[in-house]
């Protein structure tokens, strides 16, 4: 257990929605990471937000969108759902340069 | 984009044996770092090293790093069933982000 969950576990959207994953952090770590894993490879960094302010960006698009709240958890918004959003989808707390604490993750699926 | 470059991308061995898993990357780092996942779910980390060192032992694990070659291994020693998995190497630099390698698939038969 590392102390990092996320919400829900699976999901299964239909093309054009949107969908919110959620992410609650370890205690007393202030930066959190999302990442997408499609399968079969390694995890793609979306972005990154550190004391409620992002803090670094994948290539993604705007349509990929995030929060972190004062508690530190944090939330991961996907409008106008693709296809090929379809994916396992990360997230993880951490201090500085420190290693990473993962959740689960959330199997989404858009069909 | 991927920083790291895993290899091989698949290693398949019997039980007792050692594993070696190899990974590459591209600009300079702070710290290079491990995990393992399983069934693709959530990461587990294994073992950090930073730029600084050069090897570093975590019970059956064993991490070199080579900055001159931008390169690192993971060595598994007398392998088991249960560490069937894959494998990722990540690295972190001074913007807080890792970056990922494509992973090692290790199958260990019993």
């Amino acid at each position: 257990e590392t102390g990092v969950t996320q919400s829900p576990t699976h999901l299964i959207k239909t093309r054009g929605q949107q969908v919110t994953l959620r992410c609650s952090s370890q205690s007393g770590h202030n930066t959190v990471s999302w990442y997408q894993q499609a399968l079969g490879q390694g995890p793609q960094f979306i972005f990154q937000y550190y004391r409620e302010e992002e803090n670094g960006r994948g290539n993604f698009p705007p349509r990929f969108s995030g929060l972190q709240f004062p508690n530190y958890s944090s939330e991961l918004n996907v409008n106008a759902l693709e296809l090929d959003d379809s994916a396992l989808y990360l997230c993880a707390s951490s201090l500085v340069n420190t290693e990473a604490f993962f959740g689960q993750g959330t199997r989404l699926t858009v069909v | 984009s991927q920083q790291g470059e895993e290899d091989p991308q698949a290693l398949s061995i019997q039980e007792g044996e050692n594993a070696t898993m190899n990974c590459s990357y591209k600009t300079s780092i702070n710290n290079l770092q491990w995990y393992r996942q399983n069934s693709g779910r959530g990461l587990v980390h294994l073992i950090l090293i930073r730029s600084n060192e050069r090897e570093k032992h975590s019970g059956r694990l064993r991490v070199t790093l080579d900055t001159s070659k931008k390169s690192s291994s993971l060595l598994i020693t007398a392998s088991r069933a249960a560490d069937t998995a894959s494998y990722f190497c990540a690295t972190a630099g001074n913007n807080r982000k890792l970056i990922w390698g494509l992973g090692t698939s290790l199958a260990v038969n019993p």
